[in-house]
């Protein structure tokens, strides 16, 4: 059974960088089939592509946060990254990872469980 | 900026019948947009309901369908149940690796 969880700091100072991890288990990161992906959804709104990378290490960003995104992945761990860059409290959210399969299906059949950030002084 | 528009909120009758839709606010929505709904319930992650336009994803009962209606993307559920109370999103592809989710529909069965 394929489960993805996030992990990172739960709390973000403004102007900091963001970096969560997302660890794969019951499944290779480095598939052919599969693109990861960084979701988020600030408490009571809707959610909000942030990216996501395929195993060759090729990304793509939403546009609006591109210049503040970056998105890694490591294969000996089995593992994606986000990082956001200047964090501001419209940041605040649930930020999920989730495993889109094939390169445009709109199929994000996996997610992990969610991981609160919150940024505040 | 994109934005993908949906009805912010849908009241259905036990067993009725209610269409969701997904638009543009300039241009139209096809399939080559790759259409895709997902349900939320609260506290819960999102759940992959329709994927492609009108391919149900594993487990979705057939009370759910997809399609296009016009120049929007369109969720149907038929026959209405309780558990269906939720927030929907649709997601658009818009090209070149890009993702955009809707506002969300919030779907009340009363």
């Amino acid at each position: 059974q394929v489960q993805l969880q996030e992990s990172g700091p739960g709390l973000v100072k403004p102007s900091q960088t963001l970096s969560l991890t997302c660890s794969v288990s019951g499944d290779s990161i480095s598939s052919a089939s599969y693109f990861w992906n960084w979701i988020r959804q600030p408490a009571g709104k809707g959610l909000e592509w942030i990216g996501r990378i395929y195993t060759s290490g090729r990304t793509d960003y939403n546009p609006s946060l591109k210049s503040r995104v970056s998105i890694s992945v490591d294969t000996s761990k089995n593992q994606f990254s986000l990082k956001l860059s200047s964090m501001t409290a419209a940041d605040t959210a649930v930020y999920y990872c989730a495993r889109e399969i094939g390169a445009v299906t709109g199929l994000f059949d996996i997610w992990g469980q969610g991981t609160m950030v919150t940024v505040s002084s | 900026q994109t934005v993908v528009t949906q009805e912010p909120s849908f009241s259905v009758s036990p067993g009725g019948t209610v269409t969701l839709t997904c638009g543009l606010t300039s241009g139209s929505v096809s399939t080559t947009y790759y259409p895709s709904w997902y349900q939320q319930t609260p506290g819960q992650t999102p759940r992959t309901l329709i994927y492609s336009t009108n391919t149900r994803s594993s487990g979705v009962p057939d009370r759910f369908s997809g399609s296009i209606l016009g120049n929007k993307a369109a969720l149907t559920i038929t026959g209405a149940q309780a558990d269906d109370e939720s927030d929907y999103y649709c997601v658009l592809y818009l090209g070149s690796g890009i993702y955009v989710f809707g506002t969300g529909t919030k779907v009340t069965v009363l």
